[in-house]
């Protein structure tokens, strides 16, 4: 069966600091894997997608970025924090469907506190 | 932009009523989903419809997808404590096959 594992659970972190969450997929391969942030347990805003390893792409202009360097592998990253990068941050994966329906499985989140 | 407008935003019901949350846009989706968060946790998908007008029920979930692909709604019967959560809607866009979210309904119920 597939999991998702995300880490840390929660951070708190100070303004200008870096930033590094992690992702990782069990059970599948080459999944399309998705950033989220969710902003006081509201809707989610997608941040970037991958369709494959090294493939990245941005929904939202930020000072985040997002890194893919190995195919069950997602990394979110930032060089100095904001305190408005504060929030839940989800991790999601969908077994890629042509031109058809994708389910997407999420990660149990990382709570993010920028102080 | 597509966007999913959910109603209400809050909902505070005491165990063994019924209630309706909705999912509307002016746009038109391929399919809509449904999922259930709970606090500090992932979302967790419940229903994905795809078809328009098709109603789908799971135990005391009933979820409908309006005959034009545009809205939806998910009605509860004889809600208990355990439905407690955050309600969101997802729509799959035309334009991007990338999911749309909604805000999302918070669901009370007390027992």
């Amino acid at each position: 069966s597939q999991t998702i594992h995300q880490w840390p659970a929660t951070l708190v972190q100070p303004v200008g600091s870096p930033l590094s969450l992690e992702c990782t997929v069990e059970g599948t391969s080459n999944p399309n894997l998705y950033w989220y942030r969710q902003a006081a347990g509201r809707g989610l805003q997608l941040l970037f997608y991958s369709v494959g390893i090294g493939q990245i792409s941005s929904e939202v202009p930020q000072n985040l970025s997002a890194s893919r360097p190995q195919d069950r592998q997602f990394i979110l990253s930032s060089k100095k924090l904001l305190l408005s990068d504060s929030g839940f941050y989800l991790c999601a994966w969908s077994v890629p469907a042509r031109g058809g329906l994708e389910t997407q499985y999420f990660g149990p989140g990382t709570r993010l506190l920028v102080l | 932009t597509q966007l999913l407008e959910q109603s209400p935003q809050f909902l505070s019901i005491q165990e063994g009523e019924n209630l309706t949350v909705y999912c509307n846009s002016s746009s038109v989706f391929s399919s809509l989903q449904w999922y259930r968060q709970e606090p500090g946790e992932g979302p967790v998908l419940l229903v994905t419809v795809v078809t328009g007008g098709e109603v789908k029920k799971l135990k005391r979930l009933t979820f409908q997808f309006g005959d034009a692909r545009k809205d939806s709604s998910l009605h509860i019967t004889a809600a208990q404590p355990g439905d407690t959560g955050l309600y969101l809607c997802a729509g799959e866009s035309t334009r991007s096959e990338k999911l749309v979210f909604g805000k999302g309904t918070k669901l009370t119920v007390n027992p």
